[in-house]
């Protein structure tokens, strides 16, 4: 079945210094790739995604790849912030087969801590 | 807009007893979703309503979860009866129809109701 897999599952870097983390999908019909932050005790918003048709996409320091050959995409953090520190999930999303309706799959997501 | 609603935010309850947790969707929005967190298992899909018709249900657990959503702006989880094992935070979210979506598929969610069952 579809799966959605993402490393690392932890990742401390110090402030200012930039982090990465890389997701693999599995189903090559996927066709659009949300991140979201999930703050402690808060909810999971979406902070960037990106289409099949585009290989990259960036949003001041932030910014995530795709490359639908290699079924790879991965979010981007520069000049890191103590205020980055969060959960982040990276997801795939598709049709439901033989449907217009949207299915989404989550990574297990990765928890960032910005060292001070 | 006030965003996705979910009450209760927290519920304790005991082994047995029957829980209900409730969500409103945003105004304008026809796709609902309910999610469980847990550290073990992080966020799992449960069941994905289109247009108040329960579209992927392939997530909920067991005959003791059931989902419904009697109208178009709101939808109910009940568990009954509830165990320890339920613990969780489940999330409510909701997204705009495909053909009005600025940004495909975005889902917004609703601030969670912690559940503890003792």
């Amino acid at each position: 079945g579809e799966n959605v897999e993402q490393h690392p599952s932890t990742l401390s870097v110090q402030e200012g210094d930039s982090a990465v983390i890389k997701c693999t999908y599995s189903d090559s019909a996927s066709n659009y790739f949300p991140w979201y932050k999930q703050e402690l005790g808060k909810r999971p918003q979406l902070i960037i995604d990106i289409r099949s048709n585009v290989g990259e996409k960036k949003d001041q320091r932030i910014a995530v790849t795709l490359n639908k050959t290699a079924k790879h995409f991965s979010l981007h953090i520069t000049e890191t912030q103590p205020e980055d520190s969060a959960v982040y999930f990276c997801a795939a999303s598709r049709a439901y087969r033989g449907t217009s309706y949207d299915k989404v799959i989550f990574g297990p997501g990765t928890s960032l801590s910005v060292i001070p | 807009d006030a965003g996705v609603i979910q009450s209760p935010r927290h519920e304790v309850t005991e082994m047995g007893q029957e829980v209900t947790l409730r969500c409103k969707l945003i105004s304008g929005h026809n796709s609902l979703f309910w999610y469980r967190q847990t550290m073990m298992r992080g966020l799992e899909l449960l069941i994905y309503f289109n247009n108040n018709v329960p579209i992927d249900d392939s997530g909920m657990p067991e005959d003791r979860f059931s989902a419904k959503m009697p109208n178009a702006s709101f939808s109910t989880l009940k568990i009954q009866p509830s165990e320890p094992r339920d613990s969780a935070v489940y999330f409510c979210a909701s997204s705009l129809p495909r053909e009005r979506a600025p940004i495909m598929n975005t889902q917004y969610f609703g601030p969670g109701t912690r559940l503890t069952v003792l």
